[in-house]
């Protein structure tokens, strides 16, 4: 396989479940990125992480928990998400956490939350 | 307030004819711009860019155009092709702060009819 690949594509889930989306990076690049794509709203970086270290936070709810076990992969752990959170969630990554101006994204995971 | 924005929503051509998708900004701390494309069920895909530094840059059918003392930019395809349909997406970067973030326009829907 290869650039970005995200699962799953579309994800239903109640208020008190708990999942996990999935990102995998085949293009060796250094830094993984989570962002939210809600309706009418522009995209939203939600956290970075550079080497498997989390560089950056934008003030994200705690039900939202990221995993980046190495530079490859990342997860976003979901769990007592609200109905607000229904959005479009993308994966990202970069050559580096600076070179973020060039970003390939993967298909994104379209979550709803009941 | 956006600092990013597309100020029409969506945006009809004739195959053939030149589609031009505008942007404007109002940070001047902005040093990057980008533009990106997304088809439907996918990740937006890096398209063209260019530096403050510049006021014109081609890449085959598509070229940007950079009016810094309007903090205006321009995206023009010529010629629109049908493949050319997505939403377009202006992005900005944020030299303030360490962190060079990104920020997004909502996205100008382009359809390019036959």
């Amino acid at each position: 396989e290869t650039g970005v690949t995200q699962t799953p594509r579309h994800l239903v889930m109640g208020m008190t479940n708990k999942k996990s989306l999935k990102c995998e990076q085949h293009l060796g690049h250094n830094a993984m990125y989570w962002y939210k794509q809600s309706a009418k709203k522009p995209l939203e970086l939600m956290f970075v992480y550079s080497l498997e270290e989390r560089v950056e936070n934008n003030s994200v709810p705690s039900r939202f928990s990221p995993e980046c076990p190495n530079s490859s992969h990342l997860f976003l752990h979901l769990h007592t998400l609200q109905p607000e959170d229904s959005a479009l969630y993308l994966c990202a990554s970069s050559q580096g956490p600076y070179r973020r101006e060039k970003l390939f994204f993967g298909s994104g995971t379209q979550l709803s939350v009941l | 307030d956006q600092q990013v924005k597309q100020n029409s929503p969506s945006l009809s051509v004739q195959e053939g004819r030149i589609s031009i998708l505008n942007c404007d900004y109002t940070n001047s701390m902005f040093d990057y711009f980008l533009w990106y494309k997304k088809y439907p069920a996918e990740g937006p895909t890096f398209l063209i860019s260019i530096s403050s530094i510049k006021d014109k840059n081609e890449d085959g059918r598509f070229t940007v155009f950079l009016n810094k003392s309007a903090k205006h930019l321009s995206l023009h395809i010529v010629p629109s092709q049908p493949g050319d349909s997505a939403v377009y997406f202006c992005a900005a970067r944020d030299v303030a702060g360490n962190n060079r973030k990104l920020i997004w326009g909502l996205g100008t829907s382009l359809a390019v009819n036959p």
